[in-house]
């Protein structure tokens, strides 16, 4: 069955870098566009970044545009979300998800979810 | 502040109906693009609950249905068990922000 398992998270001090990791099994990865997704404690989903089934576009929220970089390796079917600069804000769990439709077309959604890896911005 | 207003929580009893609202503007659900609901279960991730404003991915029960009409979507779930207790998402594309948004969310409360 489709599967996605997140890894990389823990405790970084603001400012520093993570590299969180998404890989994926039970599907051909490379034909899907990919998700990360973020949820801060207690509060709502918001999405982060979206990468295109080949690789060839990315696009970002605006909260971290810039810091963020998604990308991936489809010889390893994973997924990745370099993270650079980070704040206090950006302490949350963060979720890779396949994209279900086309972001080109506007119909992309999140149709399988990883159980997500949490990031602590802390000093 | 979300793009996409959902009220904070919405409760009924057993066997009850009830319905979420998703409020967009004319950037996102207004312009025609499909909504999309996820539920969240406490503790889990998000599942996808709702795809194209009404179609039910496989295994998801009938009592769940959606629809969309000018700058908003619905989300129905009839029958309503105690299981159904969870958070519930709506989300779709804005031009403006050239992204995917999500609503704040609404917590379901079974009494």
């Amino acid at each position: 069955q489709v599967q996605l398992v997140e890894s990389g998270g823990g405790v970084v001090q603001p400012g520093r870098s993570l590299r969180l990791s998404c890989a994926a099994s039970g599907y051909t990865f490379s034909n899907h566009g990919m998700h990360w997704v973020r949820q801060a404690p207690g509060k709502g989903l918001e999405w982060v970044a979206v990468i295109w089934y080949d690789g060839s576009k990315t696009y970002y929220a605006d909260s971290v545009k810039g810091r963020f970089t998604i990308s991936r390796d489809d010889s390893k079917n994973t997924l990745y979300l370099q993270m650079n600069s980070l704040r206090a804000e950006d302490t949350a769990v963060y979720y890779c998800a396949t994209d279900g439709g086309n972001f080109h077309s506007g119909s992309s959604h999140m149709n399988v979810w990883g159980k997500g890896t949490t990031v602590t911005v802390s000093s | 502040q979300s793009v996409l207003t959902q009220p904070p929580s919405v409760s009924g009893a057993p066997g009850q109906r009830v319905t979420f609202s998703c409020t967009g503007s004319s950037s996102n659900i207004g312009a025609g693009y499909d909504v999309y609901w996820y539920q969240q279960l406490p503790g889990t991730a998000p599942k996808l609950l709702i795809y194209a404003n009404k179609n039910r991915p496989s295994g998801v029960p009938d009592r769940f249905s959606g629809s969309k009409s000018g700058t908003s979507a619905s989300l129905a779930i009839t029958g309503l068990q105690a299981e159904d207790e969870a958070d519930y998402y709506c989300q779709c594309y804005d031009t403006s922000l050239s992204g995917v948004v999500f609503g704040g969310g609404t917590k379901l409360t079974v009494l």
